[in-house]
């Protein structure tokens, strides 16, 4: 079982549409979690980072950990063709310095 | 302020032979991080610096490969003898090396093993 799992997808919505993106993880150590955005060719990007369980909110982006049932989600609101990307959670052991991602879910926005 | 920088972008080498990938981090940041992606997938842990040591090498695939980070800055990570199975992107991130702190990440080496 890989430690944090992910729906590869990949998940196809059209323009203005709400996308709901998900993760589990199995490793009670886990104590921060981030999203990241990868467009095709680059490098991923850091989207968002939070701590504890509940929401954090930046602009149409909604990060969402909930420590008790291990699931971690991501959602965008008024979706963009330029939202379209992988995208790639992942959770951070402070014990072992160790980042662990997720398989990364592709997104396609149509117009 | 300058990014994490890879190089090459791009290799394509034959099989058996050895490659050096290079990543320059950003400057000022104590942990650096090397990761696989092969095509489709997630990104695959590789090994983990912080300064010049690697407390976790745990990841590296097999005895074929290796890294070292010299002057807590620059870092090489080898493939000798490379094999088909080895094609991927190698990406490298850095970061200020405080257990909250998130990785920036370069835009990673394509490798070809023909």
């Amino acid at each position: 079982q890989k430690e944090v799992e992910q729906d590869p997808g990949p998940l196809s919505v059209p323009e203005g549409a709400i996308v709901s993106l998900n993760c589990t993880y199995s490793n009670s150590a886990f104590q921060y979690f981030m999203w990241y955005r990868q467009y095709s060719r680059k490098g991923p990007e850091l989207l968002m980072y939070t701590y504890s369980s509940g929401n954090k909110e930046d602009g149409r982006f909604t990060a969402q950990v909930d420590k008790s049932s291990k699931y971690i989600s991501l959602f965008i609101r008024d979706s963009q063709p330029s939202d379209s990307a992988t995208y790639l959670c992942a959770a951070f052991s402070g014990n072992t310095g160790k980042l662990i991602f997720g398989q990364g879910t592709t997104l396609q926005v149509k117009p | 302020g300058a990014g994490v920088s890879q190089s090459p972008s791009n290799k394509v080498t034959e099989k058996g032979k050895d490659v050096e990938l290079r990543c320059d981090p950003i400057s000022g940041h104590t942990a650096l991080y090397w990761y696989r992606q092969s095509l489709g997938q997630g990104l695959e842990f590789l090994i983990y610096f912080q300064g010049n040591s690697a407390p976790d090498k745990s990841g590296l695939p097999s005895d074929r490969f290796s890294a070292e980070r010299t002057g807590g800055s620059v870092s090489t990570l080898t493939i000798q003898r490379t094999q088909q199975e080895d094609s991927a992107v190698y990406l490298c991130a850095s970061s200020l090396g405080t257990h909250n702190s998130p990785l920036h990440f370069g835009n990673g080496t394509r490798l070809t093993v023909t």
